[in-house]
């Protein structure tokens, strides 16, 4: 079976510039979670979604970023415009709404801000 | 809040040598979820274990053995006889709903360098 898929794998922009990261969950999953990687903050939980709702935002940086679900089987991340603070490692992961159940994690998206 | 703490960023090691990485947390839950996560050289997060804070059970699978109590708030990942392929950043992560619906609190890591 597929993993999460997530696209670009990398990533090079200008600052300023919008910037839209992928994903699309394991098929049959319906929790579905977006985390940032930085030397300075580690792994944070930036939001995430149940049955493409999302549930809680409290992770997002500011108001340049945005996050959608439109359906089952894929998200977007997006920063308009970006900056070069907001250089890291994107990662998507999804999991079943079951109690205790696993999240899998997508290879991740390697953004660079210039 | 909950919180994750790996007070060991780095370990190194000669291979064959068995290594513990430590892991404590913080919870007002009574009922949460623990787990590790590999991180090697390529980048991508592979998960290792899940325990449930009702299950105190240690379990070893294979080489990796873990060591949860909650009298300590710990949750201990031991790897016995290292190989040079054990060699990766290792991840606690914590959740007071369960991973599936919730997000994880994660450590800041512990670099475990395997030397031949």
């Amino acid at each position: 079976d597929a993993g999460v898929i997530q696209s670009p794998r990398h990533e090079v922009t200008e600052m300023g510039q919008e910037v839209t990261l992928r994903c699309k969950p394991i098929s049959g999953h319906n929790s579905l979670f977006w985390y940032r990687q930085t030397m300075m903050r580690g792994l944070e939980l930036l939001i995430y979604f149940n049955n493409n709702v999302p549930i809680d935002d409290s992770g997002m940086p500011e108001d340049r970023f945005s996050a959608k679900m439109p359906n089952a089987s894929f998200s977007t991340l997006k920063i308009q415009p970006s900056e070069p603070r907001d250089s890291a490692v994107y990662f998507c992961a999804s999991s079943s709404l079951r109690l205790a159940d696993t999240q899998y994690f997508g290879p991740g998206t390697r953004l660079t801000v210039l | 809040a909950q919180k994750v703490t790996q007070a060991q960023t780095e370990i190194s090691v000669v291979e064959k040598e068995d290594v513990t990485l430590d892991c404590v947390y913080e919870t007002r839950d009574t009922t949460y979820y623990l787990f590790w996560y590999k991180q090697p050289p390529s980048g991508e997060l592979v998960f290792l274990i899940r325990r449930n804070s009702f299950d105190e059970q240690n379990e070893i699978s294979g080489r990796y053995s873990w060591n949860f109590q909650k009298s300590t708030s710990s949750f201990n990942f031991t790897i016995t006889a290292s190989q040079v392929v054990d060699s990766a950043v290792y991840f606690c992560a914590l959740s007071e709903a369960g991973g599936g619906a919730d997000g994880l609190t994660f450590g800041k890591g512990t670099h475990l360098i395997i030397q031949p």
